[in-house]
Order: structure tokens, then sequence, then C-alpha cells
């Protein structure tokens, strides 16, 4: 398969510990997104990484949430001290930087959290 | 920043009709508008998208119209089949430098009966 992979697909967490998420992009693709969706809502964009540099944050991403790309390759997102709100599904998207101004973003199945 | 709106949220539809789902953009500036179609359980899958210097794209049974000056674009699914039941999600994306993120709409539940 050479798709976006993410592990685990599915956590159950009780508030206040800490999890951590792990997407592997599609191979030789440069960038990495990070996206949360609630219940009947479209995704909402959390933070992207160019290779290993992250390069852009959203006001969603609390103190609380972290995020690597450490060889620019995988990624994991850790969030700490997890509450209720944070129950989400969390996706990972990769793209392959292209001289155009944009380029396609392909998802991975996602990771759904629910803490209790 | 970008919002992007989505109608209708649900749409219900006979087997070999057409859908039209209706997206608006706010922000003049974004030049790209991805379609994804999302299953249960699943992440979202790209579909068609459409770039800001086209005004309509064609992909077999999936259509997708821009309309630059009314901030608007849609999908068009043509002979519909059981198995487009899903939820689509429109997208814009600013033309920032730097900036790559996908705004999304809040969705609609296509439901084809057959």
């Amino acid at each position: 398969d050479t798709g976006v992979s993410q592990n685990p697909r599915h956590k159950i967490t009780k508030r206040g510990q800490n999890v951590t998420f792990r997407c592997d992009p599609i191979s030789e693709h440069n960038r990495l997104y990070w996206y949360r969706q609630t219940l009947g809502q479209g995704p909402e964009f959390l933070t992207y990484f160019q290779n290993e540099a992250q390069l852009e944050k959203s006001r969603l991403l609390s103190d609380r949430f972290s995020a690597e790309r450490p060889k620019g390759s995988f990624s994991t997102l850790e969030i700490q001290r997890t509450e209720q709100g944070d129950s989400a599904m969390y996706l990972c998207a990769s793209s392959l930087r292209t001289s155009g101004d944009q380029e396609t973003q392909y998802f991975g199945p996602g990771t759904r959290l629910l803490v209790l | 920043g970008e919002n992007v709106e989505q109608h209708p949220s649900t749409l219900s539809v006979q087997e070999g009709d057409s859908a039209v789902i209706k997206c608006t953009y706010s922000d003049s500036a974004s030049n790209y508008f991805p379609w994804y179609k999302q299953e249960l359980g699943k992440g979202p899958q790209l579909i068609i998208d459409i770039r800001s210097n086209v005004g309509e794209k064609k992909d077999q049974r999936i259509a997708v119209t821009l309309n630059k000056t009314a901030k608007h674009f849609s999908l068009h699914i043509t002979e519909t089949q059981p198995e487009d039941s899903a939820v689509y999600f429109c997208a814009a994306s600013i033309r920032d430098t730097g900036r790559r993120a996908l705004t999304f709409g809040s969705g609609t539940r296509l439901q084809v009966q057959p």
C-alpha cells in the first residue's frame, strides 16, 4: 500500500493522559499536514511540515499539542494532559511540492481519539 | 482568514439522478478548490479539484464548476449510484506564500436511494 498510513487507528484514553499518534506519508512526499475533524464537521488545519521544518501552526494547536517530523519522513503528533474536548479524528495528509501554487493533499485513514 | 460555506448539509437522490453540491468562499485570493469524498470510518479521498485559472473540469460522471467573480464553486455528479453515498467536502486554499492549509466546508451527506 503506497498511501498515507496512520497508527493507531483508534485510541481511548483517560483525561489527563498523554497520547502520541504517528503518520507515515506517501513515499517522497515532502509536505505533511495534520488536521482535526470533529463529528459532523469538516477537517480543521492544525499544522504542516515541509521536510523536517514546521512551517505553519493553527491557533487550534494549543501548548498541549506538539508535532514533529525529525527526519522529514514520518511525523508524530503528541497531546499532553488530554481533555475531553480533544476527542476527535486526527487526520494526516501529505503532498509533493511542485513549482505551482498548490498541490494535491492525500489523506490517511485517521486516528480516532476518545478521551474519557 | 478564509471561510467556506457548503450547502446542502444533506441530499437524498434516486439512483440515476444528478446531485449538485454548492460552496462559497470568502477570500478572493483562494486559487485551489478540491472536493473530497469521505466514507464512514475513512479519511477524505480526493475526487476532483480545480484551479482558479479554469472555469470547469470534468472527470467521467463528476464535474466541478468555478465562478471566481461570485466566489462560488459546485460539484455535479451525474447518473448517481448507491456507491456514491458518502459525505462530500469542498475546500479552498489561499494563495499566500507559505500558506498551504485547506479550509473545508462543513460537508454534505449524500444518500443515493436504489
